[in-house]
């Protein structure tokens, strides 16, 4: 079936560090890529998204390309604040009802 | 738009007994979903609905979990004779029915703790 692998954390940085979180996809057919972020005490939100082969997601200074020859789609951001820290998931969708399969999560610390 | 809610947020229960929880999705959001999430993990799906019809259930939802939508609003998931490997944290998001890539909007979650 559908999987979704990304890099374990947890990674802590400090601020103004660049970020990269691993994602890498198992699919059939062609699916839908996210990244959805858990901030502490909160719930789960949409971060970025992308629909199909070579496109970049981006929001909040993060980006992502959707890249289908290598079945990946890697969480960036240039320069990251104390108040990125959160959880990353990476996750998937496709098929009729376009549920979600999700990564483990990553758990990202950023120190001032 | 209130956004997705979840009824209780917490629930402490003893093995055995029976416990439900409440989804109210985004009013004009057809299609809900429930997803369990263990410390540690991502969120795993359980069950799809497209307005009051259950379309597609995951083999983790055993016998003992039974989820409706009767009006095609509100959903309750009710897991019978819990036992101690149900304690998780229960998700309910929704989604309009616009085709692929929509973004799915989640609730808060019911954490559930079997003792």
């Amino acid at each position: 079936g559908d999987s979704v692998t990304q890099m374990e954390g947890p990674v802590t940085l400090s601020e103004e560090a660049f970020l990269t979180i691993n994602c890498t996809y198992t699919a059939t057919g062609y699916p839908s890529l996210f990244w959805y972020v858990q901030y502490p005490g909160e719930g789960l939100q949409l971060l970025l998204k992308a629909t199909k082969a070579d496109d970049k997601g981006s929001n909040k200074g993060f980006e992502a390309t959707y890249r289908k020859e290598t079945t990946s789609f890697h969480l960036e951001k240039g320069s990251v604040q104390v108040s990125d820290s959160a959880v990353y998931f990476c996750a998937l969708s496709g098929g009729g009802s376009e549920k979600l399969v999700f990564g483990k999560g990553t758990k990202l610390t950023v120190n001032p | 738009d209130t956004g997705v809610s979840q009824d209780p947020r917490h629930k402490i229960t003893k093995r055995g007994q029976n416990v439900t929880f409440r989804c109210d999705p985004i009013s004009e959001h057809n299609r809900l979903y429930w997803y369990r999430q263990t410390l540690g993990q991502g969120p795993e799906f359980l069950t799809y609905f497209q307005n009051e019809a259950q379309l597609e259930k995951s083999r983790l939802l055993s016998n003992r979990f039974s989820a409706e939508r009767p009006k095609g609003s509100f959903s309750t998931l009710e897991i019978q004779r819990t036992e101690q490997g149900d304690s998780a944290m229960y998700l309910c998001a929704s989604s309009p029915d616009r085709g692929k890539g929509y973004e799915q909007y989640f609730g808060p979650g019911t954490r559930l703790t079997v003792t």
